[in-house]
């Protein structure tokens, strides 16, 4: 299995222009999970969906960001516009959740934003 | 609120300095407590998961403990090979999948 797949893993872009970022999650697994990682606040969770129906938004952290899992392989955060202050690397993860068991995360290899 | 606290900040070892790093965490019920190795430039790497307080898990020079309070990541005799950032992460009973982390211990191991 190739692992979670992110893209791209490296992004650079001007304040106010839109930046996508792309999750193919390990195939079978039903959760995944978009995180944000800094030096100043660590690794916070922003949003995590169950079966592509997003359950808990509340970690994101403004309408600029959205979201979108429109089937079982593909995942997309969007921050339009973005700013310097969403400079980070942003990972995805996916678990399975099987027999009602709440299993490990695997992670992806994380794509760093850079907002100048 | 659900809050983890990890200790030290910064962990400095020779190798073959056997030592410990702490995780202290305050929820209203555990479902689970995760430990993950994180290496620079790279995600997190899942190493353990614990349930319930007495339960123990070891994997190499590694070896996990839980308590109703805290979990303590035993590392016996490291190497350099085992410097990187471990993370501590706790899912509460509520919040469904929602997982908790740590800021995290930077171990560095000196050869």
């Amino acid at each position: 299995d190739a692992g979670v797949i992110q893209s791209p893993r490296h992004e650079v872009t001007e304040m106010g222009q839109e930046v996508t970022l792309r999750c193919k999650p390990i195939s079978g697994h039903n959760s995944l999970f978009w995180y944000r990682q800094t030096m100043m606040r660590g690794l916070e969770l922003l949003i995590y969906f169950n079966n592509n129906v997003p359950i808990d938004d509340s970690g994101m952290p403004e309408d600029r960001f959205s979201a979108k899992m429109p089937n079982a392989s593909f995942s997309t955060l969007k921050i339009q516009p973005s700013e310097p202050r969403d400079s980070a690397v942003y990972f995805c993860a996916s678990s399975s959740s099987s027999g009602g068991a709440y299993n490990e995360q695997f992670f992806g290899p994380g794509t760093r934003l850079t907002v100048l | 609120e659900d809050q983890v606290t990890q200790s030290p900040e910064a962990l400095r070892l020779q190798e073959g300095e056997s030592s410990s790093l702490n995780c202290s965490y305050t929820v209203s019920g555990l479902r689970g407590l995760f430990w993950y190795r994180q290496d620079p430039g790279k995600g997190p790497e899942f190493l353990f998961t614990l349930y319930s307080a007495g339960e123990e898990k070891e994997k190499e020079r590694l070896k996990a403990t839980l308590t109703k309070k805290e979990s303590f990541l035993h590392i016996t005799a490291p190497k350099p090979e085992d410097s990187a950032t471990y993370l501590c992460a706790v899912r509460p009973t509520t919040g469904g999948f929602k997982t908790i982390f740590g800021a995290g211990t930077r171990l560095f191991v000196k050869a």
